[in-house]
């Protein structure tokens, strides 16, 4: 079945640490974001890609960093200078960047946590 | 600028109660709206999604919305709930039209639970 993989379900991270979420899809989707849900403040947009080799900030991109050399992939690394990093984090795709009529469909998310 | 409202927090209700959640948003144009669902530890959900005609719309699991132009809502809405429902709503709306700025802009959530 098609779909969203997000790897590992639970991370833990040292001060001072950079650590990378993975994402992929098979779904041959073009476009993919990543999200950070805090409790309270539903979902913010860290980053997206509408296509391969190009990616975009969103609305928190401080203290994180992507990449998009693959179709299927979109690693999300947070920063040591990401000051807040403890959060639940969520990969979406989207059939076409563009794209009015069509959803987003979300991984299942890996949750970070500060040691 | 494009903005989500849900009111409430938390709501519970009795199972086979019927269910309402608000949704309000702001936007300047014909509005593009979601609504998601998330079970605990889990990534969202499409439920429905309204971008023109009918303003009625029906979703998967029972779920339904109707679009309010002249009140800015998209209130979400089931007949009679199923302890099943017990999870966090989100409404969304689209931002942007075309090229590369399309975005989702959420809603802070609202927490359903389910007394048996």
């Amino acid at each position: 079945d098609g779909g969203i993989t997000q790897s590992p379900k639970y991370l833990f991270r040292k001060e001072g640490q950079n650590v990378t979420l993975s994402c992929e899809q098979n779904l041959n989707h073009d476009a993919m974001y990543w999200y950070r849900q805090d409790p309270g403040q539903g979902l913010r947009l860290i980053y997206y890609s509408q296509i391969v080799n190009d990616f975009q900030k969103g609305d928190i991109a401080e203290g994180y960093s992507v990449s998009r050399e693959k179709k299927e992939s979109f690693p999300l690394t947070v920063t040591s200078a990401q000051k807040n990093p403890t959060a639940f984090y969520l990969c979406a795709s989207k059939d076409r960047g563009y794209g009015l009529d069509q959803p987003q469909h979300f991984g299942d998310g890996t949750r970070l946590s500060i040691l | 600028a494009q903005s989500v409202t849900q009111p409430d927090i938390h709501i519970t209700v009795s199972e086979g109660a019927s269910l309402e959640l608000r949704c309000n948003y702001s936007y300047g144009a014909t509005p593009y709206l979601f609504w998601y669902v998330q079970s605990p530890g889990q990534g969202l959900q499409l439920l429905l999604k309204y971008f023109s005609g009918d303003t009625l719309v029906q979703g998967i699991k029972g779920f339904e919305a109707e679009f309010k132009r002249s009140q800015s809502s998209f209130n979400l809405r089931k007949p009679s709930v199923h302890w099943s429902d017990a999870a966090e709503y989100f409404c969304a709306v689209l931002k942007g039209y075309g090229g590369a700025t399309n975005k989702l802009i959420f809603g802070t959530g609202t927490l359903l639970a389910v007394q048996p």
